[in-house]
């Protein structure tokens, strides 16, 4: 069994440029999670979602950031318009339904130039 | 708002001490307790506590969650230089489930 995936692991974008993050989570799990790990803090819950459902966003910040868990496919983190302070290593965890223990995959670390 | 409180921030131990992490929580309505271990990736889930489930054992690592204190331990015996990593730990509270992270506490073996 496949754990959490994430792709790409690092990611380099200039200023203003938009960033797509993915994740795809273990077999059998339907609840994602993501969270940001800046340098030298801990990592900050962002958003959960369930298939086609974002549940709770109360951590992404109110502008540039969405995300989507649509019916097939993977996660999606999107980041518009990047700026530096967005550079941080960006983490997905799954869960399966009715437990709470996340799994988290490798992270991509987001570089902005 | 939760609140999650690690020491000691780092510690450095010699290879077999054993050694035991603190965790400090302050949450309304609490749900679960969890422990991971992060190396230079993803953190890796060792223990998830509950009110059910307040003491939890693998190998050498152990967990106990003191519920009155509000708090938790992580033990490990017998420390090698692969233990050496980023421990953290997290709580939920019923009616969400993200997870709220301490800011960790680096251990490192020495040889």
């Amino acid at each position: 069994n496949a754990g959490v995936m994430q792709n790409p692991r690092h990611l380099v974008r200039r200023r203003g440029q938009e960033a797509r993050l993915r994740c795809s989570p273990m077999k059998g799990h339907s609840h994602v999670y993501w969270y940001r790990q800046l340098p030298e803090e801990g990592l900050k819950f962002m958003v959960y979602l369930q298939k086609e459902n974002i549940i709770d966003e109360s951590g992404m910040p109110k502008e540039r950031f969405s995300a989507e868990f649509p019916k097939e496919g993977p996660s999606i983190l999107r980041i518009q318009q990047v700026v530096r302070g967005d550079s941080a290593a960006y983490f997905c965890a799954s869960s399966p339904p009715a437990t709470y223990e996340q799994y988290f995959g490798p992270g991509t670390r987001l570089t902005v130039t | 708002e939760d609140k999650v409180v690690q020491s000691p921030l780092s510690l450095v131990v010699h290879e077999g001490d054993t050694v035991t992490l603190n965790c400090s929580y302050e949450v309304t309505n609490f749900r679960s307790l969890l422990w991971y271990k992060q190396e230079k990736k993803a953190p890796t889930f060792l223990f998830m506590l509950t009110s059910s489930g307040i003491e939890k054992k693998s190998g050498r690592l152990s967990s106990i969650l003191d519920k009155k204190e509000l708090s938790s331990i992580l033990n490990i015996t017998a420390t090698q230089t692969g233990d050496s990593a980023i421990y953290l730990c997290a709580d939920t509270n019923f009616g969400n489930e993200k997870l709220t992270f301490g800011t960790g506490t680096r251990l490192t073996i020495i040889p």
